[in-house]
């Protein structure tokens, strides 16, 4: 089966330490990757994608993920983690198959 | 450019009442996307169109919602009867074909069902 499995319900770091939110896939096909930020009461930002092109993707605010097939994986990271950082956060599959959501991993800052 | 637009932001119901939601998509993107989010869960995809035609809408509770895509553009979701357990965000995407460029989403419709 197709599918996206988020490895870590809740993560939670110091400002200022690294930030890894892990993502495994399964995919038929090359698949196109996406992490998605989900703030509080606000609506779905796209991160960064995967589309088959550079395996390291980097994204909007310091986030970068790095797809790797030999893993299946699309690992999120940050060097530096912002107060602001905390959120809701979502590794997505799309391309040409069905779009599947993984559960969702909670980031919690704390000062 | 403009986002996908969706309304209400806010809509309060009683059970067995029925509702309707609109979503705009970003102008010229082929595919569109109803999601249904219920609090702490991830998003839930109810229905996908290419252009006025369904793709997938295996996941849609069909007994009680329906949703249409007139003219390829704009699409509403409706509900009736509504349950308690609709309570939830509905949140509408677009993406231009293929997908592979990612989707933008509108900042949801909340539903509560009472």
């Amino acid at each position: 089966a197709q599918s996206v499995t988020q490895l870590d319900s809740h993560v939670s770091v110091s400002e200022g330490t690294p930030v890894l939110l892990r993502c495994n896939y399964s995919s038929s096909y090359s698949p196109s990757l996406f992490w998605y930020v989900q703030h509080p009461n606000k609506g779905l930002q796209l991160l960064l994608k995967y589309t088959s092109a550079a395996t390291l993707v980097k994204g909007i605010n310091g986030f970068e993920a790095e797809f790797k097939k030999s893993e299946t994986s699309f690992h999120l990271t940050k060097p530096s983690a912002h107060m602001s950082d905390a959120a809701e956060y979502f590794c997505v599959r799309g391309g040409y198959q069905k779009v599947t959501f993984g559960t969702g991993t909670k980031l919690q800052v704390i000062p | 450019e403009a986002g996908v637009a969706q309304s209400p932001r806010y809509k309060i119901i009683e059970k067995r009442q029925s509702v309707a939601f609109w979503c705009n998509p970003i102008s010229g993107h082929a595919t569109l996307y109803w999601y249904q989010q219920i609090l702490g869960q991830g998003p839930k995809l109810l229905i996908q169109f290419q252009n006025n035609g369904v793709v997938d809408d295996s996941q849609l509770p069909k007994d009680r919602f329906s949703a249409e895509r007139l003219k390829g553009v704009d699409s509403t979701l409706k509900i009736q009867p509504a349950k308690l357990e609709d309570s939830a965000v509905y949140l509408c995407a677009s993406s231009p074909s293929g997908t592979t460029h990612g989707y933008t989403f509108g900042s949801g419709t909340r539903l509560t069902v009472v």
